[in-house]
């Protein structure tokens, strides 16, 4: 049990454009998702925390208006970077968890890597 | 807010070796996980341990809460065990990430 998604796996655009990527929980209701990025040989920095129903809440120096995030279903979260630039690639994790039981796990997707060119 | 530091930063075994990574928080977590990224990036969950001792096979992971620390134990290490482990822990809804432990096991 406890399986997230991403999709899609990997992807390539070009400068300017929008990019989304969706994260969902298949056999368990995530409250609560996380977005994280990870940069070559580094660890995870989170972006935002997302609360179904409730505008994401972001860490200091993630701009909210180029990394949009929507939890809009108790399965479903995405993230779409607005006109993205290079320095926009980076791999994106998305994770979610369900706390109810008092229990605080997270389980995560395999991860979105973007390229930007 | 919280910090979480690992170590050591870099480990290199022989196989058959056991070994011990630590992390260590600025403050007390009410949640404390250990994971270990594949080469494919992805996060396997080894342990959610925000207190006390379990065990799984070859690996064993103790949180001792009131000293702000957490330990994972590997023992007869294989080269598939290599990678890198993240713990991370929070206080709150966040969750937060040691910079990791790379873990190479040679044959």
């Amino acid at each position: 049990g406890a399986v997230v998604s991403q999709h899609p796996s990997w992807v390539i655009c070009k400068s300017g454009t929008s990019v989304k990527i969706e994260c969902r929980s298949l056999d368990f209701q995530a409250t609560t998702m996380f977005w994280y990025r990870q940069f070559p040989k580094q660890s995870l920095m989170l972006m935002a925390t997302s609360n179904e129903g409730s505008k994401a809440t972001y860490e200091q120096g993630v701009e909210k208006d180029k990394f949009l995030i929507n939890h809009a279903s108790l399965t479903l979260s995405t993230l779409t970077v607005t006109s993205a630039h290079p320095e926009d690639s980076s791999f994106y994790i998305c994770s979610a968890r369900d706390p109810s039981g008092g229990v605080y796990e997270q389980y995560f997707g395999p991860g979105t890597r973007l390229t930007v060119t | 807010g919280i910090q979480v530091e690992q170590s050591p930063p870099d480990l290199i075994l022989q196989e058959g070796a056991n070994s011990t990574l630590r992390c260590n928080f600025s403050d007390s977590v009410n949640n404390l996980q250990w994971f270990h990224q594949n080469p494919w990036g992805q996060l396997i969950n080894l342990f959610y341990i925000p207190s006390g001792t379990k065990q799984n096979g070859r690996l064993s992971a103790t949180t001792v809460a009131t000293e702000r620390y957490s330990l994972l134990y590997i023992s007869s290490s294989q080269t598939t065990d290599s990678g890198v482990y993240f713990c991370a822990g929070g206080g709150g809804f966040k969750t937060i990430f040691g910079a990791g432990t790379r873990l190479f096991v040679k044959a």
